[in-house]
């Protein structure tokens, strides 16, 4: 049982660049979500998804898009990089949603991500 | 607005000196509240689930506590590898609100 598996774990885009996070999960989890932790701001949600097709925006979605094609896959796509989005970004997902379930999240190791 | 506030922000102990770290929450109808451990470099790991008022969680040397309005993560006879960020977080409309975390330093 790899998780949740995060990939890049770096990278440094130039403003106006694009790219894609990528998140898997083999727990066969329902629901999954993507945060960015910036110092002194806590872990704020971008984008989350309550099952393969089904995503909805989190508390700052603006400039990230997301799909869900699969159980397994919930990539996380830049649109053209800002310096504002230098963060690090998590991946997490939970096997249960709308009963309070989904606090029990699995996070993946995070991407670091630096927009010069 | 939900909101997860915790203090302190930064805690430095002795090897042995028990404390504990608050978090205070303003979630309407809370379905749980929920305790996260991070290492540096590292995501969350979850620590603990408290559904109701009165309810107590132990786990090695942390216990954690919650009432109507705030949760307490009590730390006895921390060790040095207890140093991390200690997040909570309280669950609203299919989302995690969480607070900005207290860095926990145990020297040894």
């Amino acid at each position: 049982n790899a998780g949740v598996t995060q990939t890049p774990k770096f990278q440094v885009l130039k403003t106006g660049q694009s790219m894609t996070l990528q998140c898997a999960q083999d727990m066969n989890h329902e629901y999954m979500s993507w945060y960015r932790q910036d110092p002194g701001m806590g872990l704020r949600l971008i984008h989350y998804s309550v099952g393969a097709g089904i995503t909805d925006q989190g508390e700052v979605p603006n400039g990230y898009n997301v799909s869900r094609s699969t159980t397994e896959d919930f990539p996380l796509r830049l649109l053209s990089a800002a310096p504002s989005q230098t963060s690090v970004y998590f991946c997490a997902s939970s096997y249960s949603i709308g009963t309070g379930g989904e606090g029990e999240q699995y996070f993946g190791p995070g991407t670091r991500l630096t927009v010069t | 607005e939900d909101q997860v506030t915790q203090s302190p922000e930064a805690l430095r102990l002795q090897e042995g000196e028990s404390s504990s770290l608050n978090c205070s929450y303003t979630v309407s109808g809370l379905r749980g509240l929920f305790w996260y451990r991070q290492d540096p470099g590292k995501g969350p790991e979850f620590l603990f689930t408290l559904y109701s008022a009165g309810e107590e969680k132990e786990k090695e040397r942390l216990k954690a506590t919650l009432t109507k309005k705030e949760s307490f993560l009590h730390i006895t006879a921390p060790k040095p590898e207890d140093s991390a960020t200690y997040l909570c977080a309280a669950p609203s409309a299919r989302q995690l609100t969480f607070g900005s975390g207290t860095q926990l330093t145990v020297l040894p």
